[in-house]
């Protein structure tokens, strides 16, 4: 069983295109993330949300729009597509409330979404 | 401000050779959490350990083993006899209070190369 899945795993897709990347999560956590892995595979948090609430905007472009409409969905749309876009994204859980110490559990990942634009 | 170091970029070393991997931090935080993942070469982030600032005792499982010390702000992860399937990107990373534990902060990974 995938506890953390995102579709679709590759896409490539033309600059100006609108598009989005579904994740689900299985493992009853109550914070879901999006990471991003630029070209030289440094990761960082793009968006964190906590029972489909906002928590953490991580001076992202709002072309990106994270939706969460439940606790186990945060899907990301990206509009208007740009060459720079091109990276892993990765979906990713863990149990935890916000500013609490066990916010420092575990965050488990999907397998990332290999987005290519042309 | 957080922030992790793997100044190791690539190691190569030949099946069966001992190698450690180096991770520094900074954190102004009491209490934190430090994780290594594991990226091997078909993409996906696999987690192997966690551990708390409150927890200094060093870990094994099975051939991989960490080494915790506070006083050097170090979290360094080292592979016993090594084998080819080890072969991936290692990451450190960091959860603190200071950002409301809420951000991960990696390093820039090392890249291991495990050859036959």
């Amino acid at each position: 069983d995938t506890a953390v899945s995102q579709t679709p795993k590759y896409l490539v897709t033309q600059m100006g295109n609108d598009k989005s990347i579904k994740c689900e999560q299985n493992l009853g956590h109550d914070t879901m993330y999006w990471y991003k892995q630029d070209s030289k595979k440094f990761l960082k948090i793009m968006f964190s949300y906590n029972n489909k609430e906002l928590i953490i905007n991580e001076t992202v472009p709002n072309r990106f729009s994270p939706k969460s409409p439940d606790k186990a969905h945060l899907n990301l749309h990206i509009n208007s597509l740009e060459l720079g876009d091109s990276a892993v994204y990765f979906c990713a859980s863990s149990q935890g409330i916000p500013g609490q110490t066990s916010s420092g559990n575990t965050i488990y990942f999907g397998e990332g979404s290999w987005l290519t634009v042309v | 401000a957080q922030k992790v170091t793997q100044a190791q970029t690539e190691i190569s070393v030949v099946e069966k050779e001992d190698v450690t991997l180096d991770c520094v931090y900074e954190t102004r935080d009491t209490t934190y959490y430090l994780f290594w993942y594991k990226q091997p070469p078909s993409g996906e982030l696999v987690f192997l350990i966690r551990r708390n600032s409150f927890d200094e005792q060093n870990e094994i499982s099975g051939r991989y083993s960490w080494n915790f010390q506070k006083s050097t702000s170090s979290f360094n992860f080292t592979i016993t006899a090594s084998q080819v399937v080890d072969s991936a990107v290692y990451f450190c990373a960091l959860r603190g209070r200071n950002t409301g534990f809420q951000k991960l902060v990696f390093g820039t990974g090392t890249r291991l190369l495990v050859s036959p």
